[in-house]
């Protein structure tokens, strides 16, 4: 089962910062927060993932609270091709399996 | 190799008949996974395969669904005596190891029973 929350769906203007939320207020020490998006009619891709240190790569960063409770996706410059569902999963780094709940649907409006 | 190929990217069939459907992992790639995802939601696991072994199985994956990976190459899945219910995106996964940022994804079989 899921055990994070996220925003049914969110728009963010084309060329600003998309910050995308993610509650996962059960996490386990050993879980780590991984990020998935679906562009339509695509399989999944992997974004980034973290363990509790804010990550940053080439397609977006990772803010994890301190408490690990919470976290946040930042596309820092969102270009119409970032409208996609985007998924927070917890899990361990050596899981089988991921939950992918029903994500948060972004809409970059130009 | 240009990532996982799925096949067919889309079937429709009639209730009560059998369907299969084939992916092709990444060469290199010792897991390969099975996920159905139904409209408005995510994907949910199916079964999974490290090498040619099918170590885990989802509820979901009730008597009727079989996967197969026999040379712990291309993996098959097949559905007998479909019915509506059946109708969702079939996608495959594969990855190196169990990181979980190793997943790639191809972009599913589509189908749908009428």
């Amino acid at each position: 089962d899921a055990k994070t929350t996220q925003p049914t769906s969110m728009d963010c203007a084309e060329g600003r910062a998309a910050n995308l939320p993610c509650n996962h207020s059960t996490i386990s020490g050993n879980e780590y927060v991984y990020w998935y998006r679906q562009i339509h009619s695509q399989g999944p891709q992997y974004i980034i993932h973290g363990l509790k240190n804010n990550e940053t790569n080439e397609m977006a960063s990772l803010i994890i609270t301190e408490d690990r409770k919470s976290s946040t996706l930042i596309l820092p410059h969102a270009t119409l091709r970032d409208t996609a569902v985007y998924y927070c999963i917890v899990r361990e780094n050596t899981g089988n399996q991921f939950y992918f709940g029903t994500g948060t649907s972004l809409t970059v409006i130009p | 190799d240009t990532g996982v190929s799925q096949d067919p990217r889309h079937k429709i069939t009639k209730r009560g008949q059998n369907v299969t459907f084939r992916c092709d992992p990444i060469s290199e790639h010792n897991r390969l996974y099975w996920y159905r995802q139904t409209l408005g939601q995510g994907p949910e696991f199916l079964t999974y395969f490290q090498n040619e072994a099918q170590l885990e199985k989802s509820r979901l994956l009730s008597d009727r669904f079989s996967a197969e990976r026999p040379k712990g190459s291309f993996s098959t899945l097949e559905i007998q005596r479909t019915e509506q219910g059946d109708s969702a995106m079939y996608l495959c996964a594969s990855s190196l190891g169990r990181d979980g940022y190793g997943y790639t994804f191809g972009s599913g079989t589509r189908l749908t029973v009428v």
